[in-house]
C-alpha cells in the first residue's frame, strides 16, 4: 500500500470557519492531488502539485487554497468554509500515471 | 462539460455472470484510461488500465476494451463475485502543464447478487 496519510479523517465545523486538511506521503512522489467526492459528481480535482511550491488549480478550485512546502506534505485550506464544501476529500499521489489514494477526510460544514 | 461519462449509475448482476461497465469520453488527448474500484469509507484503488494505443488489456477476471473510434471503453468482470460489489470509476489520464491529471467519470455502483 502506498504510504499516504490524511488528517483529520473526520471533521465537523461551522460555516465561516477556516479548515485545513493535511496529506502526508512517505513515497517521495512528485505529484500530489486533492479530490472531492460527492454523490452524482464522482471525483473532481480541486488542486494539484507537481513539486515543492509548485501547485495549480483543478476543476473545482474556487474556495480552496493549497500549499506544499515539503515533498511529503500537501495541505488543503478552506479559508471560510461553506455548506457546499461538505464532502469527502481524497488526497492522491503519483510517481507517473497511476494515482494512489488516501483513505479520505470527511468534512461536514454546518 | 463532462470529459468522461459513465451513464449507468448502477448495475446489478448475478454471481458467476459477466459484469460489463461502460464509459464514454470526449477528450481525444487522453493517453491512458484507468479503472478504479471504491468500497464505502475507503479510498479508490487502482484496478486496471489501458493505453490509448491498445484495444484490450486483461488481468485475471478483469478485461478492459477500448474502441477509440467510438470513444468508448468497457470493463468486463468474469465471473462476477460478491466481493466485486463496489463503485467503479472510469478515468482518463492526460499530461499537460508538466503534470499527470486523472479526469473521472461519476461512477457506476455494481452489486453482485449471490
Amino acid at each position: 500500500d502506498a504510504g499516504i496519510t490524511q488528517s483529520p479523517r473526520h471533521k465537523v465545523t461551522e460555516t465561516g470557519t477556516p479548515v485545513t486538511l493535511r496529506c502526508h506521503q512517505t513515497e517521495n512522489h512528485r505529484y500530489m492531488y486533492w479530490y472531492r467526492q460527492d454523490p452524482g459528481h464522482g471525483l473532481r480535482l480541486i488542486h494539484y502539485s507537481y513539486g515543492v511550491k509548485d501547485t495549480d488549480k483543478g476543476e473545482v478550485s474556487d474556495g480552496y487554497s493549497v500549499s506544499r512546502s515539503k515533498t511529503e506534505d500537501f495541505l488543503l485550506t478552506l479559508e471560510s468554509a461553506t455548506s457546499s464544501q461538505t464532502s469527502v476529500y481524497f488526497c492522491a499521489i503519483s510517481g507517473a500515471g497511476e494515482l494512489f489514494f488516501g483513505e479520505g477526510s470527511r468534512l461536514t460544514v454546518l | 462539460d463532462q470529459q468522461v461519462k459513465q451513464n449507468s449509475p448502477s448495475l446489478s448482476v448475478q454471481e458467476g455472470r459477466i459484469s460489463i461497465l461502460n464509459c464514454d469520453y470526449t477528450n481525444s488527448m487522453f493517453d491512458y484510461f484507468l479503472w478504479y474500484k471504491k468500497y464505502p469509507a475507503e479510498g479508490p484503488t487502482f484496478l486496471i488500465s489501458i493505453s490509448s494505443i491498445k484495444d484490450k488489456n486483461e488481468d485475471g477476471r478483469f478485461t478492459v476494451f477500448l474502441n477509440k473510434s467510438a470513444k468508448h471503453l468497457s470493463l468486463h468482470i468474469v465471473p462476477s463475485q460478491p466481493g466485486d460489489s463496489a463503485v467503479y470509476f472510469c478515468a482518463g489520464l492526460g499530461s499537460g502543464a508538466g503534470s499527470y491529471q486523472l479526469t473521472f467519470g461519476k461512477g457506476t455502483k455494481l452489486s453482485v447478487i449471490p
